[in-house]
């Protein structure tokens, strides 16, 4: 299993452009999710997902867009690019049914800078 | 989710114990303690949970004080390369939301 991937690694922004950052797991997890994480900071959640064609917010979900056609897919979009944006986002993934603990699956993280 | 406190950084030899503090003084019953750790910048790793008893697996062990309020994440025999910033998050079983806070950044040294 290739696990938790996403691409790309890297990606420079210029001020209001969009763009799609892919995320896909091959685990068969139920429960997927977008965390980004700013300098010195922990992870903060973005949105979620708990199966495919359900979505819902989390922390900080301005800015971003998700959808969730696929078990395997959870791409996250930014509709319009600003400064603020820059961070690394990190998806993750896990199940969510029938099991009593929440072990999330990262992936390798991409690195998102907008000038 | 309660919220957890933690030291912001601690030192530890190579070969020894790691002994890594949290507070969670406003959990609830059905809140578990999780431990992630992030080596450098890669992902977070999940590393173990628990309720209520004390924990072992082949990372680490967790011990969870019997009032749940606080608990110690304990590396055995520390190496080089469990250098990383661990993370105490304490969440519902279901919720499958994990609200990160500092953590502890933990050097381990020669």
């Amino acid at each position: 299993n290739a696990g938790v991937t996403q691409t790309p690694k890297f990606q420079v922004l210029k001020t209001g452009q969009s763009m799609t950052l892919q995320c896909a797991q091959d685990m068969n997890h139920e429960y997927m999710s977008w965390y980004r994480q700013d300098p010195g900071m922990g992870l903060r959640l973005i949105h979620y997902s708990v199966g495919a064609g359900i979505t819902d917010q989390g922390e900080v979900p301005n800015g971003y867009n998700v959808s969730r056609s696929t078990t395997e897919d959870f791409p996250l979009r930014l509709l319009s690019a600003a400064p603020s944006q820059t961070s690394v986002y990190f998806c993750a993934s896990s199940y969510s049914r029938g099991r009593p603990h929440n072990e999330q699956f990262f992936g390798p993280g991409t690195r998102l800078t907008v000038l | 989710d309660a919220k957890t406190t933690q030291p912001p950084s601690m030192d530890c030899a190579e070969g020894r114990a790691a002994n890594l503090p949290c507070n969670h003084s406003t959990i609830s019953g059905n809140e578990y303690v999780y431990w992630y750790r992030q080596i450098h910048s890669q992902g977070p790793q999940y590393i173990i949970h628990g309720l209520k008893n004390n924990e072992t697996n082949e990372m680490a062990s967790l011990i969870i004080t019997e009032d749940r309020k606080s608990s110690t994440l304990i590396l055995p025999h520390a190496t080089l390369r469990d250098t990383a910033v661990y993370y105490c998050i304490v969440s519902k079983a279901a919720g499958n939301k994990l609200t990160f806070g500092g953590g502890t950044r933990v050097l381990v040294k020669p």
